[in-house]
């Protein structure tokens, strides 16, 4: 089982509608999990982080994170076509802490 | 500077000739990590870098590629005898005070014919 999984995509959403992504690891031991956006022929930037169970809120973007069941997603509420772009889910690597392993990304296009 | 940079933005090179990119890191960032992405993959870690520490290189894909940190800043990856298949987008990501944060530089994107 890879470290970190998420279904590639692509995702098709139409503009206004939530977008729901989502992203599975493998460590119980995980603590911190990160959520990047890379547009194409870009390098990823972080939008969001979380550590605690439950959810966590920024404007449009929110986290949700369940360690029981080792996932976290990010929705996007209201989506927009410059939300499309490739979501990669990070968490820390279980041999080093200050590493991040990255999943493979999902591609999100929202539709105008 | 205001982000970490890198270059060259794009490397064009024949098989079997010898590369070096560059990353300098966000001032003051103790941390630096090397990638390497593929088309339409995720992210392939290659090597870590923390203050004076020896490097983590558990990434590194064989004995061709290596990289230095000198000064704790500026950091060069070097692949030697380059093949078609190291052809991608190096990335490059210092962290500060938040450890976990990673600040991601433009990429190099070799091409080896």
């Amino acid at each position: 089982q890879k470290e970190v999984e998420q279904n590639s995509g692509p995702l098709s959403v139409p503009e206004g509608a939530i977008a729901s992504l989502n992203c599975t690891y493998s460590d119980r031991g995980s603590q911190s999990f990160f959520w990047y956006r890379q547009y194409s022929g870009k390098s990823p930037e972080l939008i969001m982080f979380i550590y605690s169970n439950g959810d966590k809120e920024d404007g449009r973007f929110t986290a949700q994170l369940n360690k029981a069941s080792q996932y976290v997603s990010l929705l996007i509420r209201d989506s927009q076509p410059s939300d499309s772009a490739t979501y990669l889910c990070a968490v820390p690597h279980s041999g080093s802490a200050r590493q991040l392993t990255f999943g493979s990304g999902t591609q999100l296009t929202v539709l105008p | 500077g205001a982000g970490v940079s890198q270059s060259p933005s794009n490397k064009v090179t024949e098989k079997g000739k010898d590369v070096e990119l560059r990353c300098d890191p966000i001032s003051g960032h103790t941390a630096l990590y090397w990638y390497r992405q593929s088309l339409g993959q995720g992210l392939e870690f290659l090597i870590y870098f923390q203050g004076n520490s020896a490097p983590d290189k558990s990434g590194l894909p064989s004995d061709r590629f290596s990289a230095e940190r000198t000064g704790g800043s500026v950091s060069t990856l070097t692949i030697q005898r380059t093949q078609q298949e190291d052809s991608a987008v190096y990335l490059c990501a210092s962290t500060g005070t938040s450890a976990d944060t990673q600040y991601f530089g433009p990429g190099t994107r070799l091409t080896v014919l």
